[in-house]
C-alpha cells in the first residue's frame, strides 16, 4: 500500500541555519507533491506544490526538490527564523481518485 | 474571503452521545474534505465530496459515522453513539477541482469523549 514517511523526531535547529525535511514514500508514482504548515490548534496550510518533472521549486526562503528515483522529496528553510517553528506535512495525491494522503508530519523547533 | 469554517471548535460530549460537525466549504470549491487527526495516525481522509456527492467514503471507520452534503456552502459529519476512542481532532478542507489544487483547511474541531 502506499506509504508516506517523515522524520517523526523534532528538529531542533539555531536561527539563521537551514532547516532541511525529509519526505520518502513508497509505492507511489505521484504526478506532484505538495508540503503544508501546520500550527498548533490550527489547520494545514499549503505552501508549495513541486510537479514530478520539477526537479526544484523556489519561493522566497523555502526550497523543495523532488526526486523520483529516490521517491524522496526535501524541504529547506534557509535563514531560519523562530516564526518558522511548526509541524511541516507533506502530501501525495493517492492512486486513483482525488484523495490526497498525508504523511504525519516533523516539527520544526528554531531557536533564537 | 473567510476561509472553511468549521464549528465547533471544541466539543466535549459522554460516551454514547450523539455528535454533529459542521463546515462551511470556500465558496466556489467543487471539493470537500473531512479529515482526522491524532497523535498515533496523523491526518486520515474519512469522506470526500465532489459537488455535493460523496464520492469515497472508504476512510469512515465504521458504521457510528455519517456524512451529508446537502448543498454547495454545508456539510456535517455526524457520530452516534460517540465513543472515547473518538476523540480526535476533525478538520474540514475544501479544494478547486483541478489537479494539484490545494486543499484549504479550516481550524478543526477538538472532539473529546469522555
Amino acid at each position: 500500500s502506499q506509504k508516506i514517511e517523515q522524520n517523526s523526531e523534532a528538529l531542533n535547529i539555531q536561527e539563521g541555519k537551514t532547516a532541511t525535511l525529509t519526505c520518502n514514500y513508497t509505492n507511489y508514482s505521484p504526478a506532484y507533491l505538495q508540503w503544508y504548515r501546520q500550527d498548533p490548534g490550527r489547520g494545514p496550510v499549503f505552501l508549495l506544490l513541486i510537479r514530478e518533472n520539477e526537479k526544484e521549486k523556489r519561493k522566497e526562503r523555502l526550497k523543495v526538490t523532488f526526486d523520483t528515483t529516490l521517491k524522496q522529496s526535501l524541504f529547506h528553510i534557509t535563514a531560519s527564523q523562530p516564526a518558522d517553528s511548526a509541524t511541516y506535512l507533506c502530501a501525495l495525491p493517492a492512486t486513483g481518485g482525488f484523495k490526497t494522503i498525508f504523511g504525519a508530519g516533523t516539527r520544526l523547533f528554531v531557536k533564537a | 474571503d473567510a476561509g472553511v469554517i468549521q464549528s465547533p471548535r471544541h466539543e466535549v460530549t459522554e460516551m454514547g452521545q450523539e455528535v454533529t460537525l459542521r463546515c462551511k466549504p470556500i465558496s466556489g470549491h467543487d471539493y470537500l474534505f473531512w479529515y482526522r487527526q491524532t497523535m498515533m495516525r496523523g491526518l486520515e481522509l474519512l469522506i470526500y465530496f465532489n459537488n455535493n456527492v460523496p464520492i469515497d467514503d472508504s476512510g469512515m471507520p465504521e458504521d457510528r459515522f455519517s456524512a451529508k452534503m446537502p448543498n454547495a456552502s454545508f456539510s456535517t459529519l455526524k457520530i452516534q453513539p460517540s465513543e472515547p476512542r473518538d476523540s480526535a481532532v476533525y478538520f474540514c478542507a475544501s479544494s478547486l477541482g483541478t489537479e494539484g489544487s490545494p486543499l484549504h483547511f479550516g481550524n478543526g474541531t477538538r472532539l473529546t469523549v469522555t
